[in-house]
C-alpha cells in the first residue's frame, strides 16, 4: 500500500495571505488527522477527520479550517497567515476508527515571511 | 501546549548501549503509543501499549506503562547509529477522543558510532 502523502511538501508564503495544504491517506483509512509541529510548541493536534465529518477540533484560532471529501482526502486551509504559522503540519490516517496507530505523512512545511 | 513531558530531552550515547526514554502524561488515556522522527520529516509509529497493559516488547524495544503514576518508558537496546532520531510518546484518549494524539515534547537521541 502507498503511505500518507502530502502536497506540496515545501511552501513560502507572504503575510496575510492563505494556503491550502492536501493530504491523501492510507487506502481504506477514513480517519485524518492534522498536526502542526513547531520548535516552540511542539506537536499540536489541529483536527480529525472521519467520513467527511470533523470530529475533533484543537485549540487553534478559526484562521484554520479543513474539509475531507468523499474519498477520504483531506484539505487543510489557514487564511490570513501569519509569521507564527510557520511550522512542518503533518498529516496522518488510521484504521479502522481511531485509538489506534496512526501513520504520517512526509509533511508540509510551510514558511511565512 | 503539550500534554507530557518527556525526560531527558536529549540523550547521547555510545552504539550498543541502551537508551531508555520517559514520558509522563496528565489525563486518562486508552493507549500509549511511541513514534519516531528522523531530521523534520513525518512520525513513524513504534509501539502502542493499551491502558490495560503493563509491558510491550517489538524487537529491540521495550515499553512499560504505569497509570498510577501516568507515566511511561521506552528501553532501546542495543542501540545503533542509525537509531538517532526524535523519539516522542503521545497519549491516544478514549473513544470521544477518536484519533486524536496528545504529544510529549520529545527526546532527541544521538547514537554516536
Amino acid at each position: 500500500k502507498a503511505g500518507v502523502t502530502q502536497t506540496p511538501r515545501y511552501l513560502i508564503k507572504t503575510r496575510g495571505q492563505q494556503v491550502t495544504l492536501s493530504c491523501s491517506p492510507i487506502s481504506g483509512h477514513r480517519s485524518v488527522s492534522w498536526y502542526q509541529q513547531t520548535p516552540g510548541q511542539g506537536l499540536q493536534f489541529l483536527f480529525e477527520y472521519f467520513s467527511e465529518t470533523q470530529r475533533n477540533k484543537g485549540n487553534f484560532p478559526g484562521r484554520f479550517s479543513g474539509r475531507q471529501f468523499s474519498n477520504s482526502r483531506s484539505e487543510m486551509n489557514v487564511s490570513t497567515l501569519e509569521l507564527g504559522d510557520s511550522a512542518l503540519y503533518l498529516c496522518a490516517s488510521s484504521f479502522p476508527q481511531g485509538s489506534g496507530e496512526q501513520y504520517f505523512g512526509p509533511g508540509t512545511r510551510l514558511t511565512v515571511t | 501546549s503539550q500534554q507530557g513531558e518527556e525526560d531527558p530531552q536529549a540523550l547521547s550515547i555510545q552504539e550498543g548501549e541502551n537508551a531508555t526514554m520517559n514520558c509522563s502524561y496528565k489525563t486518562s488515556i486508552n493507549n500509549l503509543q511511541w513514534y519516531r522522527q528522523n531530521s523534520g520529516r513525518g512520525l513513524v509509529h513504534l509501539i502502542l501499549i493499551r491502558s490495560n497493559e503493563r509491558e510491550k516488547h517489538s524487537g529491540r524495544l521495550r515499553v512499560t506503562l504505569d497509570t498510577s503514576k501516568k507515566s511511561s518508558s521506552l528501553l532501546i537496546t542495543a542501540s545503533r547509529a542509525a537509531d538517532t532520531a526524535s523519539y516522542f510518546c503521545a497519549a491516544g484518549g478514549g473513544e470521544t477522543s477518536g484519533s486524536r494524539l496528545t504529544f510529549g515534547e520529545g527526546t532527541q537521541l544521538t547514537v554516536n558510532p
